[in-house]
C-alpha cells in the first residue's frame, strides 16, 4: 500500500485565503485523523472520523477550521480565512479500530500564512 | 490533566553506544502507549505499541517497557547507528478505551559516526 497521502506537500497562502488540504487513508482503514504540530504546542488532535462520520471535533480551534469525509477514500480539512497563525505542519493519519491498533502517519502538509 | 513528558529534549551519542529514552504520563489509567519515529521533514512511523496489559514490546534492536505503577515508559536502542537519528516521541491512550493519543514533545537523538 502506498500509505497514507497528504497534498499539498507545502503550501504558501496570504492572509485572509483559504487553505483546503486533502488526505487520502490506507485502504481497509476505518479511522482518520487530523493532526497538527507546531514548535510551541507539539501535536494536536484536530478531528477524528470514524466510518467516515465525524466523533470528536473538540480539537479544532475555531469556525474557521471545517472538516470533511466525503467517503472512505478521501477527506479535506479546509482554514478559511487563514491567519499566520495557522502556519503548521498538518497531518493525517489513519487506522483499522483507532487508538487501539498502530496508527498511520503520512508525510504531513507544511503550510505557511503570510 | 493527562500530560506526557519526554526528558532529556536532544541527546548525543557515539555511534554503537546503547541508549535508552524516557517518557513519563501523568496518570496510570493507560489504554496503550506507542513509540513513534519522526525524521525531518516527515511524518511519523509507529515503532512500537504496548497494550496496557504488557510489560514491554520488541522490534529488532528497539525495546519498549511499560510500568504504569510508576507512569513511565523506556524505549531502549541497543547499538546505536547514525541512522537511528531522529526525533522520538512517545504517545499515550488514557482511559479504559482507546481515546485520544497524547503526544510527548519528543527526543531529538542525534548517533555520531
Amino acid at each position: 500500500d502506498a500509505g497514507v497521502i497528504q497534498s499539498p506537500r507545502h503550501e504558501v497562502t496570504e492572509m485572509g485565503q483559504e487553505v483546503t488540504l486533502r488526505c487520502k487513508p490506507i485502504s481497509g482503514h476505518d479511522y482518520l485523523f487530523w493532526y497538527r504540530q507546531t514548535m510551541m504546542r507539539g501535536l494536536e488532535l484536530l478531528i477524528y472520523f470514524n466510518n467516515n462520520v465525524p466523533i470528536d471535533d473538540s480539537g479544532m480551534p475555531e469556525d474557521r477550521f471545517s472538516a470533511k469525509m466525503p467517503n472512505a477514500s478521501f477527506s479535506t480539512l479546509k482554514i478559511q480565512p487563514s491567519e499566520p497563525r495557522d502556519s503548521a505542519v498538518y497531518f493525517c493519519a489513519s487506522s483499522f479500530g483507532g487508538y487501539g491498533n498502530t496508527i498511520y502517519f503520512g508525510e504531513g502538509s507544511w503550510l505557511t500564512v503570510v | 490533566k493527562q500530560e506526557v513528558t519526554q526528558i532529556p529534549a536532544a541527546l548525543s551519542v557515539p555511534e554503537g553506544e546503547n541508549l535508552v529514552l524516557n517518557c513519563s504520563f501523568t496518570d496510570s489509567a493507560i489504554y496503550n502507549l506507542q513509540w513513534f519515529r519522526q525524521d525531518p521533514g516527515k511524518g511519523l512511523t509507529s515503532l512500537l505499541l504496548i497494550q496496557s496489559s504488557q510489560r514491554e514490546q520488541t522490534s529488532g534492536r528497539l525495546n519498549a517497557s511499560l510500568d504504569k505503577s510508576s507512569g513511565r515508559s523506556t524505549l531502549y536502542i541497543a547499538a546505536s547507528q547514525p541512522g537511528d537519528s531522529a526525533t522520538y516521541l512517545c504517545a499515550v491512550s488514557f482511559g479504559t478505551g482507546a481515546n485520544n493519543l497524547f503526544f510527548g514533545t519528543g527526543t531529538r537523538l542525534t548517533v555520531i559516526p
